[in-house]
């Protein structure tokens, strides 16, 4: 258990919906980023936050957004799904508290399996 | 843009078979290389960092090494327990990470 948990597990919806999935980082941690895998993409980087603040942006479409708030939990928000959105969303932290060093671990949580029909 | 090329896709080994994995990358100014263990429908377990060339770090029965343009993950006398896909991951200047496809290993017993 790396201590990263998401939700939900598992979310089916349709075309042109919005969804939001949810992370709770690890205690302590105070970066967070997000995650797309798909099987013909691999995982790619999407947004990072950290302390609440947008750190780093990745392959992430404007369908999709993010924040971070006071407790540190992130919410990624996506709109206007497509069938090509259908993957596993990922959620991992990471903890800077000990200064600038950028050589963190990140944590990795269980996932969002998302399908959209 | 950094790139991860990991080679083979799959490794097919039989239990206590030695092999090794290999990972390439070009990235803008190396913060540190990443390897993670993944199993079917779950999120990637972390492994290993290593930060420059000649670096090396062991675990149970995986050792990874760094130079300058790759990293190897060597995996010694393979148990069915470590089939498991194992990708890599690089953080360069811009502190993202970009992950390689995966080396997908089996070990049969």
């Amino acid at each position: 258990d790396s201590g990263v948990t998401q939700t939900p597990k598992h979310l089916i919806t349709a075309t042109g919906q919005r969804v939001t999935l949810r992370c709770s980082p690890r205690s302590g941690d105070l970066s967070v980023y997000w995650y797309q895998q798909s099987l013909d993409q691999g995982l790619q980087f999407l947004i990072q936050y950290y302390n609440g603040e947008e750190r780093a942006k990745g392959n992430i479409l404007e369908r999709f957004s993010a924040q971070q708030f006071p407790d540190l939990h992130s919410e990624l928000n996506l709109s206007s799904l497509e069938l090509g959105d259908s993957a596993l969303y990922f959620c991992a932290s990471s903890g800077f508290s000990s200064g600038e060093s950028s050589y963190n671990e990140q944590f990795f949580g269980p996932g969002t399996r998302l399908t959209v029909l | 843009e950094d790139q991860v090329t990991q080679s083979p896709e799959a490794l097919r080994l039989q239990e206590g078979e030695s092999s090794s994995l290999n990972c390439s990358y070009t990235v803008s100014g190396l913060r540190g290389l990443f390897w993670y263990r993944q199993d079917p429908g779950k999120g990637p377990e972390f492994l290993f960092t290593l930060y420059s060339a000649g670096e090396e770090k062991e675990k149970e029965r995986l050792k990874a090494t760094l130079t300058k343009k790759e990293s190897f993950l060597h995996i010694t006398a393979p148990k069915p327990e470590d089939s498991a896909t194992y990708l890599c991951a690089v953080q360069g200047n811009d502190y993202k990470l970009s992950f390689g496809a995966g080396t997908t290993v089996t070990v049969r017993a």
